[in-house]
């Protein structure tokens, strides 16, 4: 099984500043399977990011994500009262799919 | 506009059977493979499994396989997670999710409280 650990676990910044998101895979992931989602309290998730850094429909373009192999990034550039959330980062490469345990990115 | 329609919040005793649909319109119901994914009060997401809905195929985690049952009625594009015998430690809320690059569809998640 592949674990997927985000870092940090918590990040507080304010409105207008930049967050940067990592995810780290036990092993090797291929791009094309690598994906994030946001997650609002009491919301379904949201697929913000596919294929490692591709943005899914509707996502501003403040969103990027970027890695290969192991290690992967979200990058927010401009954090937006919207953009504070829970995102996971997951892999569809081999099963069973797992997902990282989440980073929250709250208002400082 | 594609939607994923769960049912309401279910409360169930200990040893009950449950079955909790998903609902698929706005697609060919049998174009993607949908997953189901459990969350437990204040945690992170889970993968349980999938189903082709074209043949009924399945892949489970080896977390959940024999304690769940994932199947589909493709006459009313529906897709169902199935208990035969529910335990406290099932109590989570469920979300239904599909799509084609990632899980760009997820259904509203339906809430499972199992209590004496």
């Amino acid at each position: 099984e592949i674990v997927l650990t985000q870092s940090p676990g918590t990040l507080s910044l304010s409105p207008g500043e930049r967050a940067t998101l990592s995810c780290r895979a036990s092993q090797s992931v291929s791009a094309s399977y690598f994906s994030w989602y946001q997650q609002k309290a009491g919301q379904a998730p949201r697929l913000v990011i596919y294929s490692t850094s591709s943005r899914a429909t509707g996502v501003p373009d403040r969103f990027s994500g970027s890695g290969s192999g192991t290690d992967f990034i979200l990058t927010i550039s401009r954090l937006e009262p919207e953009d504070f959330a829970v995102y996971y980062c997951q892999q569809f490469v081999s099963s069973p799919w797992t997902f990282g345990q989440g980073t929250k990115v709250e208002i400082k | 506009e594609v939607q994923l329609v769960q049912s309401g919040a279910e409360v169930k005793k200990p040893g009950e059977s449950l079955r909790i649909p998903c609902k698929i319109s706005g697609y060919s119901f049998t174009t993607y493979w949908i997953s189901w994914m459990r969350q437990m009060p204040g945690e992170g997401l889970e993968w349980m499994g999938r189903i082709a809905p074209s043949d009924s195929s399945t892949d489970y985690s080896p977390s959940f396989q024999g304690h769940v049952t994932i199947s589909v009625d493709k006459s009313i594009s529906t897709a169902y997670l199935e208990w035969s015998s529910l335990t406290a430690s099932d109590t989570a809320m469920y979300y239904c999710a599909s799509g084609g690059r990632a899980w760009d569809y997820w259904g509203q998640g339906t809430l499972v409280t199992v209590s004496s």
